[in-house]
This record gives C-alpha cells, sequence and structure tokens, in this order.
C-alpha cells in the first residue's frame, strides 16, 4: 500500500518560513512526480507545485511563484516545500499527492493526510 | 487555465437516495481528462474516478461518471452514510491542472 506521511506546517508570522515534508513508502518514490495542494479555508482545492520524478523540472502556481520551492530527496523517499515571505492567504491545509500515469493520463493519487499551515501575525 | 465550475455549491439528499453533482469546464477537456475526488474533514482527499467514466480501484459501483468535451457529471445512487462529503472534479488535460470548487454533499 502507497502510503504518504507529512510533517512540518504550524503558525507563523506574515513574512515568515515553514517546511513542509511528506516521507513515501510502499511504491518507488524515483518513479513518481509528485505534487503540493492546498485548500484555503472557505475554498476548495489549489495546486501548488509539481516537481517531476528525478528532481530536474518543476512547476508552480503563479500565487506562489518565487516564494515557494518545491524539492525532493530520493535517497530518503521525501517531498519537501520550503515556503517563503508567507502571507496570511497562505493558510491552509496543504497535501502532498503522487500524480499517477497512465495511457489515460495521470491523476493524484494517493494524498498525504494534510498539514495545516498559519500565517498570521 | 481551464476553469471548472461545480453545481451545486450544496446539495442534500436523504440516504438510499440518489445525487447528481455536476462539473462544467470553460474549454473543451480532450480525452475526457477529468477526474473526481471524495473529501471528508480531517481526512486525505480520496481518487474516485478517472477518464470522466472509469472508477478507480476500490471504488463501490454504486458511484459512476459520465459527461465529455465540458461537461461532466457524478452520480452516487443508493447513497450510504459514507458518501457525504465533499466531492471535487479535476481536469489533467492542460496545466495547470485546476480543481472546481467543489459540492458539498450533506444528509438531508
Amino acid at each position: 500500500e502507497v502510503q504518504l506521511l507529512q510533517s512540518g506546517g504550524g503558525l507563523t508570522q506574515p513574512g515568515g518560513s515553514l517546511r513542509l515534508s511528506c516521507v513515501v513508502s510502499g511504491v518507488t518514490f524515483s518513479n513518481y512526480d509528485m505534487n503540493w495542494v492546498r485548500q484555503v479555508p472557505g475554498k476548495g482545492l489549489e495546486w501548488v507545485s509539481t516537481i517531476s520524478a528525478t528532481g530536474d523540472t518543476t512547476h508552480y502556481a503563479d500565487s506562489v511563484k518565487g516564494r515557494f520551492t518545491i524539492s525532493r530527496d530520493n535517497s530518503k523517499n521525501t517531498l519537501y516545500l520550503q515556503m517563503s515571505s508567507l502571507r496570511a492567504d497562505d493558510t491552509g491545509i496543504y497535501y502532498c499527492a503522487r500524480r499517477y500515469t497512465s495511457s489515460w493520463g495521470n491523476w493524484l493519487d494517493p494524498w498525504g493526510q494534510g498539514t495545516p499551515v498559519t500565517v498570521s501575525s | 487555465e481551464i476553469v471548472l465550475t461545480q453545481s451545486p455549491a450544496t446539495l442534500s439528499v436523504s440516504p438510499g437516495e440518489r445525487a447528481t453533482l455536476s462539473c462544467r469546464a470553460s474549454q473543451y477537456v480532450s480525452s475526457n481528462y477529468l477526474a473526481w475526488y471524495q473529501h471528508k474533514p480531517g481526512q486525505a482527499p480520496r481518487f474516485l474516478i478517472y477518464a470522466s467514466s472509469s472508477r478507480a480501484t476500490g471504488i463501490p459501483d454504486r458511484f459512476s461518471g459520465s459527461g465529455s468535451g465540458t461537461d461532466f457529471t457524478l452520480t452516487i445512487s443508493r447513497l450510504e452514510p459514507e458518501d457525504f462529503a465533499v466531492y471535487y472534479c479535476q481536469q489533467y488535460d492542460s496545466s495547470p491542472f485546476t480543481f472546481g470548487q467543489g459540492t458539498r454533499l450533506e444528509i438531508k
């Protein structure tokens, strides 16, 4: 069974930094692109960032570009999200998710349990 | 960017009845690259449907997806108590992949 176990997050002031981690087990981590998705209070799900299986290619939502950095350590089966210059509207629950690819396209499955991030003074 | 609009925002249905959730895309979604997820508070989102109508492994057959192009539907027949949750559609046809704003399915 593929499992994603998240850690990190918490409370920080505007302008602060946090790092999220996501440890993946039950699958060859280095074979898969990985993603971060967040749920902002009162709103739905928002894609945040994607990193390729090798870590060579990254993509970011415009809302976090230049402030967040996605990375991975395939030797540790771990995905990271370094968040800097945090703003109040970054508050939410952050999920890591594996991007599963098939001939029918690619989707997010499974997901981590979520990590709350609160940005407030 | 493809914008997905889900309706209704909230749907009240009694257990045992059928629920029909809609997802409309602002642009054509090719190859029916549309997925559905179920999300309960405090839990990880659960992958339900891919390619508009194919159930993911382990998903009960009371969940069914349909549609093509710009209009998609998730139908849950014979609602069970554990089915009450928020449901999201997501397109993976073009980057960035986007989600609808969700439909909250609540007990009537």
